[in-house]
């Protein structure tokens, strides 16, 4: 079946120091890969997105590249801010009998002090 | 756009009692999703809709849980005799059709068992 594995948080950072968040995946299939965002108190939001091989998604100074080759899906910032302070999900839609229903992983706490 | 609206936000009840929550998708979105998400875990999936149609059910929807779209809009999930484990945040998500095409969260509501 599908799986997601992220880097186990919680992560605590500096202000302005560069994140990374290692995520790698299992798939049957040519999976999409999502990095889904939720701040404290609020629902999780999109933060990015790749649909095929060598993809690279990006948004906010936040990117990640789909690697098929590691299975991989980094998501990687270079300058953090106090505002980037929440959880982080890696997920994965695979299109296998047309369902698309989201593999989480277990996020990552991101702590980002001034 | 309004989003993805969820209701009630919180819901506390005592074991035994059912409860239905209510979800209404992004308007143009056909495909409608039910997640289950636990303290410290990823969302886990519950079950989809294309349009009106039930397409798919997890093994973690057990006889008591229903779930209902009528007529492709609103969707409400039903627990029936609440158990202390159905204690978690029930999201839900809306896109339209495609791997590629992103899901749209609610806030979620979130059940707290007695």
């Amino acid at each position: 079946g599908n799986s997601v594995t992220q880097m186990e948080g919680p992560v605590t950072l500096s202000e302005e120091a560069f994140l990374t968040i290692n995520c790698t995946y299992t798939a049957t299939g040519y999976p999409s890969l999502f990095w889904y965002v939720q701040y404290p108190g609020e629902g999780l939001q999109l933060l990015l997105k790749a649909t095929k091989a060598d993809d690279k998604g990006s948004n906010k100074g936040f990117e990640a590249t789909y690697r098929k080759e590691t299975t991989s899906f980094h998501l990687e910032k270079g300058s953090v801010q106090v505002s980037d302070s929440a959880v982080y999900f890696c997920a994965l839609s695979d299109g296998g009998g047309s369902n698309y229903k989201l593999t989480f992983g277990k996020g990552t706490l991101l702590t980002v002090n001034p | 756009d309004t989003g993805v609206s969820q209701n009630p936000r919180h819901k506390i009840t005592k074991r035994g009692q059912n409860v239905t929550f209510r979800c209404d998708p992004i308007s143009e979105h056909n495909r409608l999703y039910w997640y289950r998400q636990t303290l410290g875990q990823g969302p886990e999936f519950l079950t989809y809709f294309q349009n009106e149609a039930q397409l798919e059910k997890s093994r973690l929807l057990s006889d008591r849980f229903s779930a209902e779209r009528p007529k492709g809009s609103f969707s409400t999930l039903e627990i029936q005799r609440t158990e202390q484990g159905d204690s978690a945040m029930y999201l839900c998500a809306s896109s339209l059709d495609g791997g590629d095409q992103p899901q749209h969260f609610g806030d979620g509501t979130r059940l707290s068992i007695l």
